[in-house]
């Protein structure tokens, strides 16, 4: 059973960079999937902010690739998360997660893992 | 970017009731990339259905997704009470992946 848990600080100062990475057990952070990374502020919706493969190709939602980078560990089995020039806006629960492909009468993709998130608050 | 529209915000419902939730994209979606997600209050999403209809492992056969193009639908045949929660779709494509902005499924 794949397990992933988010670390990194509860609070981060604005105008700061919040660091957070995603501990991958029960199988390889090696494996076909991507690993990605999800956000949700509070009481709102869900917002994916990009995406790693093991072999560090990498996709970012438009909206915030200026500021993200999204990195991966192999001999570590984990993935990493930085946002730079964080507000207040940037607080919420991230979530990292495993995106995994099947294919049925053509390749279909979906979040079957997820972390228990982790919040992050943005404030001085 | 695609934009997925959730409809309703809030559905209010009892017990036993069938619950129909939208969802409606801004352009063209393959079915492939479609699925839904059902969240409760502290926990992380939780897969429902991928591929617009395939159900996801563990998960009952009241819950059913059908639809293509830019209209999808997940249909709950009769609630339970541990189906009251808060519901996604999400769909894979072009330049982003985008979660729609959810529906809430309460107790009437």
């Amino acid at each position: 059973q794949v397990q992933l848990q988010e670390s990194g600080p509860g609070l981060v100062k604005p105008s700061g960079t919040l660091s957070l990475t995603c501990a991958v057990s029960g199988g390889s952070i090696s494996s076909s999937n991507w690993w990605s990374w999800v956000r949700q502020p509070p009481g709102k919706g869900l917002e994916w902010i990009g995406e790693i493969y093991h072999s560090g190709s990498t996709n970012y939602n438009p909206s915030l690739k200026s500021r993200v980078t999204i990195s991966v560990d192999k001999s570590k089995n984990q993935f990493s998360l930085k946002l730079s020039s964080v507000t207040a806006a940037d607080t919420a629960v991230y979530y990292c997660a495993r995106f995994s492909e099947t294919v049925i009468a053509a390749p279909t993709y979906y979040f079957d893992y997820w972390g228990q998130g982790t919040l992050v608050t943005v404030s001085s | 970017e695609i934009v997925l529209t959730q409809s309703p915000g809030t559905l209010s419902l009892s017990p036993g009731e069938r619950a129909t939730l939208s969802c409606r994209a801004s352009q063209s979606v393959s079915s492939s990339y479609l699925a839904w997600y059902q969240q409760k209050p502290g926990q992380a999403p939780r897969l429902l259905i991928y591929g617009a209809s395939s159900r996801a492992t563990g998960i009952p056969d009241r819950f059913s997704g059908s639809g293509s193009g830019t209209d999808f639908t997940l249909t709950i045949s009769r609630l339970e009470p541990e189906d009251f929660a808060v519901y996604y779709c999400q769909q894979y494509g072009s330049s982003a992946l985008t979660f729609g902005g959810g529906t809430k499924v309460e107790i009437k």
